[in-house]
Parts: C-alpha cells; sequence; structure tokens
C-alpha cells in the first residue's frame, strides 16, 4: 500500500485569496491525482498531476484555477486560486502503486473554507 | 460518459450481514472499487476486483461482479459498529482515472 499525507488538514480562507495544498507519497508513484469533495457529495475528478509536465484537467476545470505541481514521483501540489465560497470542499490527492497504477490509495484530504 | 450509481443509504442491526448494491455504464471499465470513508476521513480502500473475475473475499468483505448486468455489489458479514461509515463505488475509466458513485451510508443499530 501507500501512505498518504495531505497539508493543510483544513483551512479557514478569505475570497479572493489562494491557497497551496501539498500532497506527500512514502513511494515512488507513477499516477498522482487531485478530487475534489464538496458537501455531502461524491468525489469529482480535478486532474491527472504528470510528473515533468503540464497537468491534465477534466472538463470544467482549468490551470488558472486550479494550478497544479509535479516535481517529483512522490509530492505533488494543487493551488487553489482567487478563492469563492464555491470553492468550499475537501480536496483529496490520490495516487496509484508502481507496478499497478489500478490499486489506488487516497491522502487524508483538505478541508478547505472559504468566507 | 461515465455513471456509477448506488443507493443512498442502508441501516442494518450489529452482527447481521450488510449488502450495499452499484451498478456501472462504462462496460471498459478494468477494475471495479470500494472505498470507505469515516466522518471526517479520507478514503480507505477495502478491496478492488479486476473485470475478469466474479468474485472475491477478502476476511469479512466479499465483492461479486456481474459483468453482464455492470453490477457490483459488497457484503460485510457480521457488521459491526465500526462498519458504520458511507461506503463508496468506483470503475475506472480511462488512464486510470476513477469514477465515483454518490456514496452509500451506512448506519449500524444495535
Amino acid at each position: 500500500s501507500a501512505v498518504i499525507s495531505q497539508k493543510p488538514s483544513r483551512d479557514i480562507c478569505q475570497r479572493g485569496t489562494s491557497l497551496t495544498i501539498q500532497c506527500q507519497v512514502d513511494s515512488q508513484v507513477t499516477m498522482m491525482f487531485w478530487y475534489r469533495q464538496q458537501p455531502g457529495q461524491s468525489l469529482t475528478l480535478i486532474a491527472t498531476a504528470n510528473q515533468g509536465s503540464e497537468a491534465t484537467y477534466e472538463s470544467g476545470f482549468v490551470i488558472d484555477k486550479f494550478p497544479i505541481s509535479r516535481p517529483n514521483l512522490t509530492f505533488s501540489t494543487l493551488t487553489v486560486s482567487n478563492m469563492s465560497p464555491e470553492d468550499s470542499s475537501i480536496y483529496l490527492c490520490s495516487a496509484g502503486l508502481t507496478g499497478n497504477s489500478y490499486e489506488q490509495y487516497f491522502g487524508p484530504g483538505t478541508r478547505l473554507t472559504v468566507t | 460518459g461515465e455513471d456509477v450509481e448506488q443507493s443512498l443509504f442502508l441501516s442494518v442491526r450489529e452482527g447481521d450481514s450488510s449488502v450495499i448494491n452499484c451498478t456501472y455504464t462504462d462496460s471498459s471499465s478494468t477494475y471495479l472499487y470500494w472505498y470507505k470513508q469515516e466522518p471526517g476521513a479520507g478514503l480507505q480502500l477495502l478491496t478492488y476486483i479486476f473485470s475478469n473475475m466474479d468474485m472475491k473475499q477478502d476476511q469479512r468483505l466479499t465483492v461479486l461482479l456481474n459483468k453482464k448486468d455492470k453490477h457490483l455489489s459488497l457484503r460485510i458479514a457480521d457488521t459491526q459498529t465500526g462498519d458504520s461509515a458511507i461506503y463508496f463505488c468506483a470503475e475506472s475509466i480511462k488512464d486510470y482515472k476513477l469514477s465515483f458513485g454518490a456514496g452509500t451510508t451506512v448506519t449500524v443499530r444495535a
């Protein structure tokens, strides 16, 4: 399995500001993803974090709003830019094991509240 | 597009078996998953099954897959209070991405 940590675990932010969320995996992984879970909802994929190249965004998500970095095989960041109350969600990163990227583990999530 | 559906709530008596059902639409899904989310926590991978399998058992958990009907179920034997959580069904779509259902809230009553 993989152990994934995220920082911060929660934050309360003012609208118009930005927050960067960090995701650290305890082993090198090929695939990393970022998801959003709005209150009481299921998970929606934001993007695939590609190591050494630009992230691949899903429909409805854009790089200007959710810039992602993936500098190496164990670390990724997601920035939520120019926040509004609608961005209040739990943001989760996940990683697929090297050797079996279908076996995917999640971090504990970052609970973001925008006021 | 991909769509995963599951019932929203299940109430079960402690010690009984729980069965959570899920249907999916993408016939090319390679793997199907069950994740557990406890209040305030992230997602815990419970089990996953390769699409050419019919069944997978892991201690108290049994996964049944009917590929023809695109139906997946999770049976929890001897349900305990610690099993109270939201259970998400998910299917793999292209490029290792996962598509999730809305989640089934399981409540275990004494």
